[in-house]
């Protein structure tokens, strides 16, 4: 089966602090995304990647950034938090259609 | 960027009763409409997806019905039971590199 790991659950973290995200896929997928996932607005793409070193900006990467070194691996930075960053943010994988999620991180910024 | 637009945001049936989400697209140049379903504490996981040229799929209580007239897609979950309580999302291929173009979901709750 294929997994996808992320690096914390939950995590809390102040206004102002970078902050790293950390996913692991072992499928060896190309492809990877990050999304942030709020009541009532969906799964928004923050950023996707589809080789190592290759990125690709999604819908809402202002205040975001990705660091993909290895394959099997994707970071989410935020650089300075803030409060309106609050969110659960999910990992995602796909060498085809389907995409494979993480269990997700949720962040609180303070 | 074209969008996926899903109805309803929330949905209560009662135990048995049939589950319909919809889901309409604003063009037909796409060829991959899966659905997810994202239990509580979980990421979302594929559930059935569809192609336009097959009008109906159906994985056990689980159906896909496709209208490419209509540009409509639509999950109906047959004799719902509380386990199929969960956020589903409808989606759409984006047309490259493997990204989907998703709705905003509908949460389900089945009541027993």
């Amino acid at each position: 089966d294929v997994k996808v790991t992320q690096s914390s659950r939950y995590l809390v973290k102040r206004t102002g602090e970078k902050v790293f995200l950390e996913c692991v896929q072992d499928m060896d997928h190309e492809n990877m995304f990050w999304y942030r996932q709020d009541p009532g607005l969906g799964l928004r793409l923050i950023y996707f990647s589809y080789d190592v070193k290759m990125k690709e900006k999604g819908d809402i990467p202002e205040g975001y950034s990705v660091s993909r070194e290895k394959k099997e691996r994707f970071s989410l930075i935020l650089e300075s938090a803030s409060t309106n960053q609050t969110s659960m943010y999910l990992c995602a994988s796909t060498s085809s259609r389907e995409q494979f999620f993480g269990p997700g991180t949720r962040l609180t910024v303070l | 960027q074209q969008q996926v637009k899903q109805s309803p945001q929330s949905l209560i049936v009662q135990k048995g009763g049939i589950s319909i989400i919809n889901c309409a697209y604003e063009n037909t140049a796409f060829d991959y409409f899966p659905w997810y379903q994202q239990f509580p504490g979980k990421g979302p996981a594929l559930l059935i997806a569809i192609r336009p040229d097959v009008s109906e799929k159906k994985e056990g209580r689980f159906t896909i019905s496709f209208n490419k007239s209509a540009k409509q897609f639509s999950l109906h979950i047959m004799d719902s039971q509380p386990g199929d309580s969960a956020t589903y999302f409808c989606a759409r291929d984006a047309g490259n590199n493997r990204k989907l173009i998703w709705g905003l979901g509908t949460s389900l709750a089945v009541n027993p």
